[in-house]
């Protein structure tokens, strides 16, 4: 079963503008990471927080993560239409040990 | 570093004959992972090796996947007899030891079983 569940399943947004994607899981974590996924590729490592962090950036990626709500977003700042991807979160420890439990995804499109 | 290398990138095959996936992970990582992804049911865990020593393979849907690892170096996942429902995108990931490590993926092997 999948650990994490994506908020929208779908985002289209102008060349620019912000996007938000949202991910809630519902076990105790170590970690969560977020992973990027072009059409017909391969998943692409983006960012992981661990469970003892609030926030992390990394370039124009922000993530949070709030464990008492079990939910965490990444922001992704002045999007371009390069960032036309599927983006997936994945969290990892507690009771799954070493396994990666992935979400059903947010298929984001950024239009020029 | 080339990364996870899967071969091969597209296999089409009859119902019922074996296929074999191929892995190389990155040299120096202790962890291998093989994934699923399909429509349907997103990325399933099959199977997991550490030290190349399988950890956990209740993600194999039945006796007809099988997965090894001989050694560092290369795995295989292999599935005899095929069926239709196999038709995936099969992953291949590595990881460096450590617990906060991401994963690295392949690329990918697409099986269609007609």
């Amino acid at each position: 079963s999948q650990q994490g569940e994506e908020d929208p399943q779908a985002l289209s947004i102008q060349e620019g503008e912000n996007a938000t994607m949202n991910c809630s899981y519902k076990t105790s974590i170590n970690n969560l990471q977020w992973y990027r996924q072009n059409s017909g590729r391969g998943l692409v490592h983006l960012i992981l927080i661990r469970s003892n962090e609030r926030e992390k950036h990394s370039g124009r990626l922000r993530v949070t993560l709030d464990t008492s709500k079990k939910s965490s977003s990444l922001l992704i700042t002045a999007s371009r239409a390069a960032d036309t991807a599927s983006y997936f979160c994945a969290t990892q420890g507690g009771t799954s040990g070493s396994r990666l439990t992935f979400g059903e995804g947010t298929q984001l499109t950024v239009n020029p | 570093d080339a990364g996870v290398i899967q071969s091969p990138r597209h296999e089409v095959t009859e119902m019922g004959q074996e296929v074999t996936l191929r892995c190389k992970p990155i040299s120096g990582h202790n962890s291998l992972f093989w994934y699923r992804q399909t429509m349907m049911r997103g990325l399933e865990l099959l199977i997991y090796f550490n030290n190349n020593v399988p950890i956990d393979d209740s993600g194999m849907p039945e006796d007809r996947f099988s997965a090894k690892m001989p050694n560092a170096s290369f795995s295989t996942l292999k599935i005899q007899p095929s069926e239709p429902r196999d038709s995936a995108v099969y992953f291949c990931a590595s990881r460096g030891t450590g617990a906060n490590y991401g994963y690295t993926f392949g690329s990918g092997t697409r099986l269609t079983v007609v």
